[in-house]
């Protein structure tokens, strides 16, 4: 079945500080989607990325989705405190299954 | 919109006990799924409702879950004769089309003693 990995599990950042967290699909999927949850919170929706290479921008916040539509990125600047939290890209293979990565859990020092 | 509510919050029970979790999806939406959440790992897929229609069961659900959507709105989810490794956070989620995000609910934590 679909795996989707993310790497690294966990990320430590010093503010101001950038860093990038990845994930890869065993499969090539229809899109790929971005969820953030916070110490205790549920999953959040963030983004979702459909075509091949696409990049999108939220603030500080850049996602890329690879050509092959099989890997992406998320790309954070200037790390804030209010960027705690757990990152995790899910992959869509089908119509409606979602499959969800670990999650890279970042911490911020200040 | 009022968001996906899920009831419980918490939920606290003894081995071999049922147990039954509630989920009221987002009004409009037709499309709700099940999550299973452990500690340090993200939501595991359980199972997936379009409408009262259950489409997709995962291998993760034996047979002591059952979830029903009856009328197209709400949905239960339930867990006979539960164990200790039914511990986790079930998550529930609603969205519309195709193409559209899902949206969580808080979940339901179970804890089994």
């Amino acid at each position: 079945g679909q795996q989707v990995m993310q790497i690294p599990q966990y990320q430590h950042v010093q503010e101001g500080e950038d860093f990038t967290t990845y994930c890869n699909s065993s499969t090539t999927l229809s899109n790929i989607q971005w969820y953030k949850q916070r110490p205790g919170g549920h999953p959040v929706f963030l983004i979702q990325l459909v075509k091949s290479g696409e990049v999108k921008k939220q603030k500080r916040l850049t996602f890329q989705f690879g050509e092959a539509k099989k890997n992406s990125s998320l790309h954070i600047t200037a790390t804030q405190t209010t960027d705690v939290g757990t990152y995790f890209c899910a992959g869509l293979a089908n119509d409606y299954k979602l499959s969800f990565g670990a999650g890279t859990t970042v911490t911020v020092r200040a | 919109d009022t968001g996906v509510s899920q009831d419980p919050r918490h939920k606290i029970t003894k081995r071999g006990q049922n147990v039954t979790f509630r989920c009221d999806p987002i009004s409009e939406h037709n499309r709700l799924y099940w999550y299973r959440q452990t500690l340090g790992q993200g939501p595991e897929f359980l199972t997936y409702f379009q409408n009262e229609a259950q489409l997709e069961k995962s291998r993760l659900l034996s047979d002591r879950f059952s979830a029903e959507r009856p009328k197209g709105s709400f949905s239960t989810l339930e867990i006979q004769r539960t164990e200790q490794g039914d511990s986790a956070m079930y998550l529930c989620a609603s969205r519309g089309d195709s193409n559209q995000p899902q949206h969580f609910g808080d979940g339901t934590r179970l804890s089994i003693l």
